[in-house]
């Protein structure tokens, strides 16, 4: 079984569409992130989500917006899509009061034309 | 803020000899948790070995190991007897016990093993 799942995990779609990333975990974690891995592979937070509440927001423009509906599930949803967002998308989880460690999914490679 | 910085973008060996990867950090903090990951070809996010800060001594797995040197904020990853599997991305990243479990990560190192 798939510890941390992605889907899709390849989007190709034009400038100014609206697009949807999906991440699901069945570890049990209580808390689920989303980094972004730019073309020189810099790997940067977004947005972390612990029991389905919002507990990190870095600086992410307002099209970007998470949504947790429950603990298991963490979606990524982006309005009004441009070149520079062409990038990885990675879903991770992990349970707090443990040692911490980050359980990451496969990835979505987001390319915007 | 914590910063993680690995100074050599790009590395090369020969399959079975041992290499060693740099990182260094910044923080004001005591307690934390090292990590590094590796990323191959295909992309996955895989936990290579952890460190926690309060333990002097150095974690090891396999033929994994690191020197964790706390009054210096080095933490550097050593691989003996390297195999072509090793190829990938490596990277070095930080996460503080306090607020907001976020991992700060290095640059990257890209690692090539050669036949």
């Amino acid at each position: 079984d798939t510890a941390v799942s992605q889907t899709p995990k390849y989007l190709v779609t034009q400038m100014g569409n609206d697009k949807s990333i999906k991440c699901e975990q069945n570890l049990g974690h209580d808390t689920m992130y989303w980094y972004k891995q730019d073309s020189k592979k810099f790997l940067k937070i977004m947005f972390s989500y612990n029991n389905k509440e919002l507990i990190i927001n870095e600086t992410v423009p307002n099209r970007f917006s998470p949504k947790s509906p429950d603990k298991a599930h963490l979606n990524l949803h982006i309005n009004s899509l441009e070149l520079g967002d062409s990038a990885v998308y990675f879903c991770a989880s992990s349970l707090s009061g443990t040692d911490y460690e980050q359980y990451f999914g496969p990835g979505t490679r987001l390319t915007v034309t | 803020a914590q910063t993680v910085t690995q100074s050599q973008p790009e590395m090369s060996v020969q399959e079975a000899e041992t290499v060693t990867l740099s990182c260094t950090y910044d923080t004001s903090e005591n307690n934390y948790y090292l990590f590094w990951y590796k990323q191959p070809p295909s992309r996955q996010m895989i936990l290579v070995i952890r460190q926690e800060a309060y333990k002097q001594q150095n974690a090891t797995e396999n033929r994994f190991s690191v020197n964790f040197q706390k009054a210096a904020k080095s933490f550097s990853l050593k691989i003996s007897d390297s195999q072509l599997g090793d190829t990938a991305m490596y990277f070095c990243a930080f996460i503080s016990f306090q607020g907001a479990q976020k991992l700060v990560f290095g640059q990257g190192t890209r690692l090539t093993i050669n036949p």
